[in-house]
């Protein structure tokens, strides 16, 4: 059965400390990866895709990577502003291309 | 340009009623799929559209929950005789096509008490 699991379920980091949010999957045929930062009473906004392994993506103090089994969301130098809570995506082959199988998210908090 | 908008953003309802959700995706997008996140669990995917045919209608929980989507554009989610355990934020995504990035809207709070 196609699965993500997030870890850890919740982080607390001071500004500027750096860390990772993990996302293992197992799923038939990835088709493309997916994260998303949703805040309190909002919907999901994307971040990025990864489609293959060894692929990276970098969008200000996040950077997205990719292995056969899991994804790392890369935090540098966090600040408070980044507080949310992140969710990882798979879309996989197996269940057609159309819908997305997420994770249940890791909440962030950053604190001054 | 104006993302995926839902209405209302919320609701509530009484046990026993029907509800009606409504979706405006990104225009220009042909693919529009709704998705439910209940308290503390990840989201759920209910339905996915592609134009006005909804091919794939898995994830629909029971027969009281039906969507529709007329002239390639809006949909409706629709929940006959609501239970207190459809409460959860019913959220709505589009993509340009069907293996595209999906798009958010905010979502509807569905409160049924």
């Amino acid at each position: 059965e196609d699965q993500v699991t997030q870890s850890p379920e919740a982080l607390r980091l001071q500004e500027g400390e750096s860390s990772s949010l993990n996302c293992s999957y197992t799923v038939s045929g990835l088709r493309g990866l997916f994260w998303y930062r949703q805040d309190p009473g909002k919907g999901p906004e994307f971040l990025f895709t990864l489609y293959s392994a060894g692929e990276e993506k970098e969008k200000e103090r996040l950077k997205a990577t990719l292995t056969k089994k899991e994804s790392f969301l890369h935090i540098t130098a966090p600040k408070p502003e980044d507080s949310a809570t992140y969710l990882c995506a798979v879309q996989a082959v197996s269940r057609g291309y159309n819908k997305l199988i997420f994770g249940a998210g890791t909440r962030l908090a950053v604190h001054p | 340009g104006a993302g995926v908008s839902q209405s209302p953003s919320n609701k509530v309802t009484e046990k026993g009623k029907d509800v009606e959700l409504r979706c405006d995706p990104i225009s220009g997008h042909t693919a529009l799929y709704w998705y439910r996140q209940s308290l503390g669990q990840g989201l759920e995917f209910l339905i996915y559209f592609q134009g006005n045919s909804a091919p794939d209608k898995s994830g629909l929980p029971s027969d009281r929950f039906s969507a529709e989507r007329t002239g390639g554009s809006v949909s409706t989610l629709t929940i006959q005789r609501t239970q207190q355990e459809d409460s959860a934020v019913y959220l709505c995504a589009s993509s340009f096509g069907m293996q595209e990035t999906q798009y958010f809207g905010p979502g509807t709070r569905l409160l049924v008490l």
